[in-house]
Formats: C-alpha cells, structure tokens, sequence
C-alpha cells in the first residue's frame, strides 16, 4: 500500500515553455501533497504544500506565479513549472500523507526529472 | 545554522562492519522524527521513525535526544545493499502542515 506515482519520470523542454507534472496517490486518499526540488548533490527543499480544495502555501523564495500547483482531487495533485529556464532544470518529487492518517509519515513519488534546454 | 545537520562522509565500511550516523536538528519544537535512505538519483524511502525511547527494526537501531537535539542511526553487520545516502527529517514546527526538512544526507558505501 501507499504508493505515489508521478508522471512524466522525466522531460526535456525548451527554455520558455511549460510543463506539467502529476502526482498521484494511488491506493489512498492525500489531503496534503507535498512538492519538493532536489539540485544534484544537495538536499531535498521544500518548495510548497498542496491542499486539496485550497490554495498551495509556498515557501519563502518559491515564486507562486511560476510554480502553479493544483490539487483538484483528493489523489491528484499537479505542479506546473511555466516559463521553465535552465536554471529550474532539477530532480521534482512530490509527497503524500494518507488523510486521517494520525503519524507524519509521507510517501514519496519515484520523482521527475527536469532538464530545461 | 543549517536546521537538519548530517556529516556527508562518505563512511566507506567493509562488510560486516557496524556504522552510526549522527544528526542535529535546531528546532527544538520538532515533533517527528525520521531517516530515510536515497538511492542514487532515486526518490526518499522511509528507513523507520524514530521515537524518545529508541526503536529497532532488525539491523537498524534509532536514537533519539530529545535535550540535546540529536539523532542517530546505528547500522549493523552492514550488507552490499546498505550502501545509499541516509537522509535525517524531522517535521516543520508549524505542525498544521506536517512538511518535512531534510539533511543533506550522510553518504554509506559499504565495500565487498
């Protein structure tokens, strides 16, 4: 149980244009999904909590109008990357904590990877 | 100060052998705590929770300290598979969203 899927694995795109990326849960209901960024040998940062029905709160230097995140269902969340340049080029991962689910416990998508031309 | 603290290493241990990996957080409001390991350029699995009164799961043994703000993880009788990168996470203190913070990890290559 609690597997979390994203799609695309990984893309490659010309500076400018935008992309999508999905996060599914898909044996259970996520309230709350997390998007984090990881730039190659660094940690993962969090860069906004997805809330299903709600607005996403972003974190501090995480540009709300470039990072477009929808949660639209309780297994769905999307994050869209627009106006993608190099330097957003990094491996994204999305998280989910199962709803009602009483511990902290997160489960992480296999990532996608971003290289932006 | 970092909030997650790890040695990077990397810890180059033989077969067999026991390793602790250590970490300090600077939140003392942090209310859980993990590890989780991370293949190279895979995503985080959960390795265990990490509780006040110290936890096992076969050849890992968490600690935690709460008064001094640390953690560990002690590995042992390592295998070939072991070798990853250990991340330490510990909750955000704004407990209404539960995200996580990361170590930058502590890098194990456990060596035939």
């Amino acid at each position: 149980g609690a597997v979390v899927s994203q799609h695309p694995s990984w893309v490659i795109c010309k500076s400018g244009t935008s992309v999508k990326i999905e996060c599914r849960s898909l044996d259970f209901q996520a309230t709350t999904m997390f998007w984090y960024r990881q730039f190659p040998k660094q940690s993962l940062m969090l860069m906004a909590t997805s809330n299903e029905g709600s607005k996403a709160t972003y974190e501090q230097g995480v540009e709300k109008d470039k990072f477009l995140i929808n949660h639209a269902s309780l297994t769905l969340s999307t994050l869209t990357v627009t106006s993608a340049h190099p330097e957003d080029s990094s491996f994204y991962i999305c998280s989910a904590r199962a709803s009602g689910d009483g511990t902290d416990t997160q489960y992480f998508g296999p990532g996608t990877r971003l290289t932006v031309l | 100060r970092k909030e997650v603290e790890q040695d990077p290493g990397p810890f180059n241990v033989p077969e067999g052998a026991t390793v602790a990996f250590n970490c300090t957080y600077s939140n003392s409001a942090s209310q859980s705590f993990f590890w989780y390991r991370q293949d190279c350029r895979k995503e985080p699995k959960l390795l265990m929770s990490v509780y006040s009164s110290g936890n096992e799961d076969g050849r890992f043994t968490a600690q935690l300290n709460r008064a001094s703000q640390y953690i560990s993880l002690l590995i042992r009788d390592s295998k070939l598979s072991d070798s990853a990168t250990y991340l330490c996470v510990v909750t955000k203190p704004d407990t209404g969203r539960r995200a996580l913070t990361f170590g930058s990890g502590t890098r194990l290559q456990v060596q035939p």
